[in-house]
């Protein structure tokens, strides 16, 4: 089953805009990751943000993160048309028994037009 | 730099035969999961190892799948019989440990396709 949920689905831009994605998430969580995926590729690790932080910056990204509405925000910013990709949330709790589960979401197609 | 490698890259095999994927993690990594991601979905988790253990399998299809990691490093994912609804990519990922907060680092998958 799939925890997060991105918004929107698609999302495309002219190279130099910003792009913001959402992820909704059900219940919680100890960490938030977020990847990106080219087409026909693996994922690839962006940024982790823990429960006890709201914002975190990485270069160009900048993610959010809002415990009390189970939610989280990537902005990426001054876009380049090699930000075409994919981009996925992962939640990552502890469902029991001592292992942690990486979960992801549906994704959110980004297009970023040169 | 150290990878995660799987093979094949691209298989396609007919209904009712059986295929097998296989995955070499990171050195070091007790962490091995296997995922699977419909095209235009994001990947769902098939089965997780800790080291040689299964710490969870709940999602992997049990009459049909089966994993396995013998020594606590490589990994095999069999699918027998396939059927059409198996098409999909086949993602391998490790992390050093299943303790929560540690990135995944995936393989470039392989791609089924199921005739």
């Amino acid at each position: 089953s799939q925890q997060g949920e991105e918004d929107p689905q698609a999302l495309s831009i002219q190279e130099g805009e910003n792009a913001t994605m959402n992820c909704s998430y059900k219940t919680s969580i100890n960490n938030l990751q977020w990847y990106r995926q080219n087409s026909g590729r693996g994922l690839v690790h962006l940024i982790l943000i823990r429960s006890n932080e709201r914002e975190k910056h990485s270069g160009r990204l900048r993610v959010t993160l809002d415990t009390s509405k189970k939610s989280s925000s990537l902005l990426i910013t001054a876009s380049r048309a090699a930000d075409t990709a994919s981009y996925f949330c992962a939640t990552d709790a502890n469902p029991g028994a001592g292992s942690y589960q990486l979960t992801f979401g549906k994704g959110t197609k980004l297009s970023v037009i040169p | 730099e150290a990878e995660v490698a799987q093979s094949p890259r691209y298989k396609i095999t007919e209904k009712s035969q059986a295929v097998a994927f296989w995955c070499d993690p990171i050195s070091g990594h007790a962490t091995l999961y296997w995922y699977r991601q419909i095209l235009g979905q994001g990947p769902e988790l098939l089965v997780q190892f800790q080291d040689e253990s299964v710490v969870d399998d709940s999602q992997l299809p049990k009459d049909r799948f089966s994993a396995e990691r013998l020594k606590g490093v490589d990994s095999t994912l069999k699918i027998q019989p396939a059927e059409l609804g198996d098409s999909a990519m086949y993602l391998c990922a490790s992390s050093l440990s299943g303790t929560g907060g540690i990135e995944a680092f995936f393989g470039q998958g392989t791609r089924l396709t199921v005739v």
